[in-house]
């Protein structure tokens, strides 16, 4: 089944504590982006890649990091988590012919 | 910048009535796509319809259709039989066809469709 996972679902950390958001599909898309959905504002791109060790900021790329070693994997990275990064993530991959992006399940992270 | 407007920030039907969404975009891309997610309660963004500006035939998929008005600017979507399955928040999304370029997919802020039985 084509698809996009994340993990984790759900995480509830502590300020300043690194984490990492995995992302993987198994489409063999070339492209994949990293959104935060927040009430009121819609989605909002983090960083995308157009291909492997091809990254790029998107519009609100501050206090995250990404790399793509695996075309596959695409993970999300915060090195020091604020509360104003509580949020819902979505991860989301794309081909160069449908344009599409398909998204994954979304994780919601909350930083106290 | 691209931009995307949604000016209804919630909406209501009756089962089995019709109901139109609005969208308008601003670009100065003649080359792009339009579509339309829709975000359920359990928040999976699910692709509803998806519109080439190339195209000047609306797009249609089952109940969906688009009212694609290129020169205006304006992609809305009308949902026909409304079902009570078709609650959900919808979201209009611009993408430019940047083979190689930037990626990136504007939203707007969507739209809370809810259908009353």
């Amino acid at each position: 089944e084509a698809q996009v996972t994340q993990n984790p679902r759900y995480l509830i950390t502590v300020t300043g504590k690194k984490l990492t958001v995995t992302c993987s599909q198994n489409m063999n898309h070339e492209y994949m982006s990293w959104y935060r959905q927040d009430p009121g504002l819609g989605l909002r791109q983090i960083y995308y890649s157009m291909n492997v060790e091809v990254t790029d900021k998107g519009d609100v790329p501050e206090g995250y990091k990404v790399s793509r070693k695996e075309k596959r994997n695409f993970p999300l990275i915060l090195e020091s988590p604020s509360p104003n990064q509580t949020s819902l993530y979505f991860c989301a991959s794309s081909s160069y012919t449908t344009y599409e992006q398909y998204f994954g399940p979304g994780t919601r992270l909350t930083v106290t | 910048a691209q931009t995307v407007t949604q000016s209804q920030p919630e909406m209501s039907v009756q089962e089995a009535e019709t109901v139109t969404l609005s969208c308008t975009y601003d670009t100065s891309e003649s080359d792009y796509y339009l579509f339309w997610y829709k975000q359920p309660p359990s928040r999976q963004m699910i692709l509803v319809i998806r519109q080439e500006a190339y195209k000047q035939q609306n797009a249609t998929e089952n109940r969906f259709s688009v009212n694609f008005q290129k020169a205006a600017k304006s992609f809305s979507l009308k949902i026909s039989d409304s079902q009570l399955g078709d609650a959900a928040m919808y979201f209009c999304a611009y993408r430019t066809p940047t083979q190689g370029g930037s990626e990136k997919l504007v939203f707007g802020k969507g739209t809370k469709l809810t259908v009353n039985p």
